[in-house]
């Protein structure tokens, strides 16, 4: 069956160095990836998202690469802050057509940010 | 509003009692979805309203649970007979047009349910 992925539960990271947390997907028709954030007590947080036409994506600090050979997802934060520790989620849509909004999270990576 | 609101934030019952949670998305999102997270896991989906209707509710677990949306804006996810495995948080979210690649989904804080 279809499922999303993490390969680690927690990563522990010094502050201002770079952050690469790891998704594994198994549904080869899936189009589109979001990664979010979630934080303690809240609801999960877009951070960006890419469609499988691409490769790479970049945002302000993070980035997205996507390796449909292996069905592989990264999320690379760039120069970790204190603030950016949380749970990083990946998540697919299911439907091809991107008509439901129905998406598989993975079971999330704890990020910690050591001072 | 500004955001998405959930309430209540927290809801504690007894087996076998009706539950019933509530949803108010952004003003204007046409889309809202409705998602479980367990302890320790990733939100899991249960149902998806455009508009009025219920476009997908291929995630609701069985036929305990219900949703509504009947004006196109709030939406209540019923729980009937309410079972210790329901316990979790449940997550509403909205966005503009309802197709995920179009942009983000704005999720709720959420409304812890625990069932004793």
């Amino acid at each position: 069956g279809e499922s999303v992925g993490l390969h680690l539960p927690t990563l522990s990271v010094q502050e201002g160095d770079n952050s690469i947390i790891n998704c594994a997907y198994s549904n080869s028709a899936s189009d589109y990836f979001i990664w979010y954030k979630q934080e303690s007590g809240k609801g999960p947080q877009f951070i960006i998202d890419i469609r499988s036409n691409m490769d790479k994506r970049q945002g302000q600090r993070v980035t997205v690469l996507l390796n449909k050979t292996v069905k592989h997802l990264s999320l690379q934060i760039a120069a970790t802050q204190p603030g950016d520790s949380a749970v990083y989620f990946c998540a697919e849509n299911v439907d091809g057509s991107g008509n439901t909004g129905k998406l598989i999270f993975g079971q999330g990576t704890t990020l910690q940010v050591k001072p | 509003g500004a955001g998405v609101s959930q309430t209540p934030s927290n809801k504690v019952t007894e087996k076998g009692k009706y539950v019933e949670l509530r949803c108010d998305p952004i003003s204007g999102h046409t889309a809202l979805y409705w998602y479980r997270q367990s302890l320790g896991q990733g939100p899991e989906f249960l149902i998806y309203f455009q508009g009025t209707g219920a476009a997908d509710d291929s995630g609701l677990p069985n036929d305990r649970f219900f949703a509504v949306r009947p004006e196109g804006s709030v939406s209540t996810l019923k729980i009937q007979r309410t079972e210790r495995g329901d316990s979790a948080v449940y997550l509403c979210a909205s966005s503009l047009s309802g197709d995920p690649t179009a942009g983000e989904l704005f999720f709720g804080e959420g409304s812890r349910l625990t069932v004793l």
